[in-house]
């Protein structure tokens, strides 16, 4: 079976901070994406990626930066965190361009942001 | 551009009966497209596709979904709900042109409550 972890479940920073969060995967799978989910929105794409080094922005990434510096590991960045960034970011990945793959999902990091 | 909509916040159905949770999608090209379902505190869990080839699709869990061209629908159907089968559930579709990464766009989900 098919694991992504993400290393918070629940996490409360301050305004100002950088923040930063993680997601692993373990199925060797090329492409990782990170969403928001917030009530009444669904899930809102912030970046992905198809490779290590290689990102592109998604819906919303302004505020948001990422970092792929291994296959396995794709890391959400809040440069300077603001309480509209408070909500449940979700990590999803996938294997290969292979268009008919779902996607794998983490269990969530529920962000606080005071 | 690809999109998806989910009509209904809610579902509500009572144990045993029924059940279909709706999506329609829009697509500049031919669909893929996918059901998934995310219970309390959890991520996202795969349900079913639909790639190409027959149009009634089954999946985990008992669901199967039609996949209808002309109406470009892509309803989720159970013949019997289960108390255990309430959760959100969200529809997303992929456009076969789109060549971005298994990039999908997600539904607003509906919240599938089913009473004993």
């Amino acid at each position: 079976d098919v694991k992504v972890t993400q290393s918070s479940r629940y996490l409360v920073k301050r305004t100002g901070e950088k923040v930063f969060l993680e997601c692993v995967q373990d199925m060797d799978h090329e492409n990782m994406f990170w969403y928001r989910q917030d009530p009444g929105l669904g899930l809102r794409l912030i970046y992905f990626s198809y490779d290590v080094k290689m990102k592109e922005k998604g819906d919303i990434p302004e505020g948001y930066s990422v970092s792929r510096e291994k296959k396995e590991r794709f890391s959400l960045i809040l440069e300077s965190a603001s309480t509209n960034q408070t909500s449940m970011y979700l990590c999803a990945s996938s294997l290969d361009r292979g268009e008919y793959q779902p996607q794998h999902f983490g269990d969530g990091t529920r962000l606080s942001i005071l | 551009a690809q999109s998806v909509a989910q009509p209904e916040d809610q579902v509500n159905v009572a144990e045993g009966n029924p059940l279909t949770v709706k999506c329609t999608y829009s697509v500049s090209g031919n669909p893929y497209l996918f059901w998934y379902v995310q219970y309390p505190n959890r991520g996202l869990q795969f349900l079913l596709k639909y790639i190409t080839g027959d149009n009634l699709v089954k999946g985990s869990y008992g669901f199967e979904a039609e996949f209808n061209k002309s109406q470009t629908s892509f309803h989720l159907k159970k013949p019997s709900a289960l108390v255990s089968d309430s959760a959100l559930y969200f529809c997303a579709v992929r456009d076969i042109k789109d060549t971005n990464a298994g990039k999908s766009t997600f539904g607003d989900g509906t919240t599938l409550t089913v009473k004993p």
